[in-house]
């Protein structure tokens, strides 16, 4: 089964450009990854979804390097509602394997 | 449009006892799932379900465990002679139908935090 492994927790500041970075040495061939935010007492919100090289939408890029064992969320200009944890999933076969998180906290 | 919706909220039962945990997803969506968080970790899949049935049930824990969805739309997470240990946060997903479920958007809603004493 695959696994994911992301830092555990990030500080930024307003306005600064944040890279978080999910591991998954296991991906299979037809998996995808996807990103999601979640806050307190709050069900995971969708960011952004990819497969290979670089996704980019209105919030964020995913960028997946040739051989996707990791994969970089990219946030530009993070503002204080940013702070959040966020989640890599890994859509393995049927199965859905999210990564631990990693607490983002955005300091003014 | 309204969201996924769970009910109830909190859950708060004595150990060996029953409960169910109701989702009823966006309307129009086929594709559910549940997931099972720890407190500080990441969702745990639990199953999904693709109509009204079952697609993969891999990730529940043991047959204490069990999700009906009976006309495709709500669907209940029973649990039978709970334990402590099965105290968390449940949540409910779900995806609109046309896609592959390892790329659907899931749309998760609050969740239900079970505690068990």
């Amino acid at each position: 089964l695959a696994k994911t492994t992301q830092p555990i927790s990030m500080d930024s500041y307003e306005g600064q450009e944040v890279n978080i970075t999910c591991s998954h040495n296991n991906i299979a061939t037809n998996d995808y990854i996807t990103w999601y935010q979640q806050f307190p007492s709050q069900g995971p919100r969708f960011i952004i979804q990819g497969y290979k090289t670089k996704v980019t939408n209105e919030v964020a890029s995913l960028f997946i390097p040739a051989d996707r064992k990791s994969s970089t969320l990219s946030l530009p200009r993070v503002s204080l509602s940013d702070t959040a944890v966020y989640y890599c999933l890994l859509s393995y076969g049927q199965n859905f394997v999210f990564g631990p998180g990693t607490r983002l906290s955005v300091l003014p | 449009g309204a969201g996924v919706s769970q009910t109830p909220s909190n859950k708060v039962t004595e150990k060996g006892k029953y409960v169910e945990l109701r989702c009823d997803p966006i309307s129009g969506h086929t594709a559910l799932y549940w997931y099972r968080q720890s407190l500080g970790q990441g969702p745990e899949f639990l199953i999904y379900f693709q109509g009204t049935g079952a697609a993969d049930d891999s990730g529940l824990p043991n047959d204490r465990f069990f999700a009906v969805r009976p006309e495709g739309s709500v669907s209940t997470l029973k649990i039978q002679r709970t334990e402590r240990g099965d105290s968390a946060v449940y949540l409910c997903a779900s995806s609109p139908p046309g896609g592959a479920a390892t790329t659907d958007t899931q749309y998760f809603g609050p969740g239900t935090r079970l505690t068990v004493l």
